[in-house]
């Protein structure tokens, strides 16, 4: 069965770093997001994209967050300078369509510590 | 503006008994519910989802969950509960009329004894 694969698994960080987290969504899917879940808490939209366009970000998502799909297959969420907040567990996911109904299948997430 | 409630923080079970799991939800247009599970340092992955048409829903694992709009709720159960059903179950709503982005509930931790 198709999944969502994402990498690195973990990474840590030092604060004011940039970091990159690389998803690689399911392969007919054209419509992707990142989530993230602070530990412990409920797990948070940060943004939508499509067609090489942000459809819709949360408050969270502010100018120090990026995302970029470079090539055909991969689908990135870069983090410019980090801050000890930014430390949760990132999740992509992926759609077929953006119609509500749609199942977004999410991959198994990238365990960002910064320090 | 979307939201989810999930009222108990845990739930406790024995193996063998039935399982609920409770979800409310509020969203200005259509609702379209999902039911996720997290095991321990994984991701999400999807047990079943609310469309349309019939008011219960079967998914993966023997779980379903019942639709009510009346009472805004779509409740995960099932008849019978394992001891590796044990996880962090998250209830989901998108609205159907500005479709997106998911909203999740704070999250249910599942614990069936043997």
């Amino acid at each position: 069965e198709p999944e969502v694969t994402q990498t690195p698994s973990h990474q840590v960080t030092q604060m004011g770093q940039e970091v990159i987290l690389r998803c690689v969504p399911i392969s007919n899917h054209l419509y992707f997001y990142w989530y993230r879940q602070i530990l412990g808490q409920k797990v948070e939209f940060l943004v939508s994209f499509y067609n090489n366009e942000i459809s819709e970000k949360s408050e969270i998502f502010d100018d120090q967050f990026s995302v970029e799909r470079p090539d055909g297959s991969n689908f990135t969420l870069k983090i410019r300078s980090t801050k000890l907040e930014d430390s949760a567990m990132y999740f992509c996911a992926s759609s077929e369509s953006s119609e509500g109904w749609e199942t977004q299948y999410f991959g198994p997430g990238t365990r960002l510590l910064v320090l | 503006a979307q939201s989810v409630a999930q009222p108990e923080d845990q739930v406790n079970v024995a193996e063998g008994n039935p399982l609920t799991v409770k979800c409310t939800y509020s969203v200005s247009g259509n609702p379209y519910l999902f039911w996720y599970v997290q095991y321990p340092n994984r991701g999400l992955q999807f047990l079943l989802k609310y469309i349309t048409g019939d008011n219960l829903v079967k998914g993966s694992y023997g779980f379903e969950a019942e639709f009510n709009k009346s009472q805004t709720s779509f409740h995960l159960k099932k008849p019978s509960a394992l001891v590796s059903d044990s996880a962090l179950y998250f209830c989901a709503v998108r609205d159907g009329d500005n479709a997106g982005k998911s909203t999740f509930g704070d999250g249910t931790t599942l614990t069936v004894k043997p």
